[in-house]
């Protein structure tokens, strides 16, 4: 059973680029949420995805937005970068028999902005 | 405001040498508290939930505990493959969704 998977491994961009990170949730989940982790720091919330429609938002701004497709995997877009936004970028998805609430994270992505 | 606070930061330990690793929260209701071990440049992997004060939790050589107003990840006689960062993070009620608040971690060093 593969757990989550995210894509690309590492990724390194220019101020002021755009860039789109992808991730497969674990087979029987239906919920993705997605984080972003500075170094030395724990991972913060941006937002989650169910039903293809986002159904929370972290403090981020706008230049932060996503997507999830029918088959439940989902895509983070960050445009305008700045070098602030350099960190790993974690993907985790949630059962979707809600019997509990656990979630399960990818590897992730780690984001260099240059 | 909901928040988490881990501490130490940072242990350094002997192999064999117990401890453990403090987690507060201040939520407004709590729905679940969840252990997660990194490893550097890793995704978070799942240890425990605990949802109510006195339930206990035990995996190996990591048990992990709850009180109303903090955790406690034990480790007895850690090895050196215990080294990792852990992090705790909370769940609240309500809300749309169950988003995840988390504590800065602790980074666990067991020497051999």
């Amino acid at each position: 059973d593969a757990g989550v998977t995210q894509s690309p491994t590492h990724l390194i961009k220019t101020r002021g680029q755009q860039v789109t990170l992808r991730c497969s949730p674990k087979s029987g989940h239906d919920t993705v949420s997605w984080y972003q982790q500075a170094l030395g720091q724990g991972p913060q919330f941006i937002f989650q995805y169910y039903e293809e429609e986002e159904r929370q938002r972290g403090n981020f701004p706008d230049r932060f937005s996503g997507h999830q497709f029918p088959n439940y995997s989902s895509e983070l877009n960050v445009n305008a970068l700045l070098l602030g936004d350099s960190a790993l970028y974690l993907c985790a998805s949630s059962p979707a028999d809600r019997l509990s609430y656990e979630q399960y994270f990818g590897p992730g992505t780690r984001l260099t902005v240059t | 405001e909901d928040q988490v606070t881990q501490s130490p930061e940072a242990l350094r330990l002997q192999e064999g040498e117990s401890s453990s690793l403090n987690c507060s929260y201040t939520v407004s209701g709590l729905r679940g508290l969840f252990w997660y071990r990194q490893d550097p440049g890793k995704g978070p992997e799942f240890l425990f939930t605990l949802y109510s004060a006195g339930e206990e939790k035990e995996k190996e050589r990591l048990k992990a505990t709850l009180t109303k107003k903090e955790s406690f990840l034990h480790i007895t006689a850690p090895k050196p493959e215990d080294s990792a960062t852990y992090l705790c993070a909370v769940q609240a009620v309500g809300g749309a969704t169950n988003k995840l608040i988390f504590g800065t971690g602790t980074l666990l060093a067991v020497q051999p």
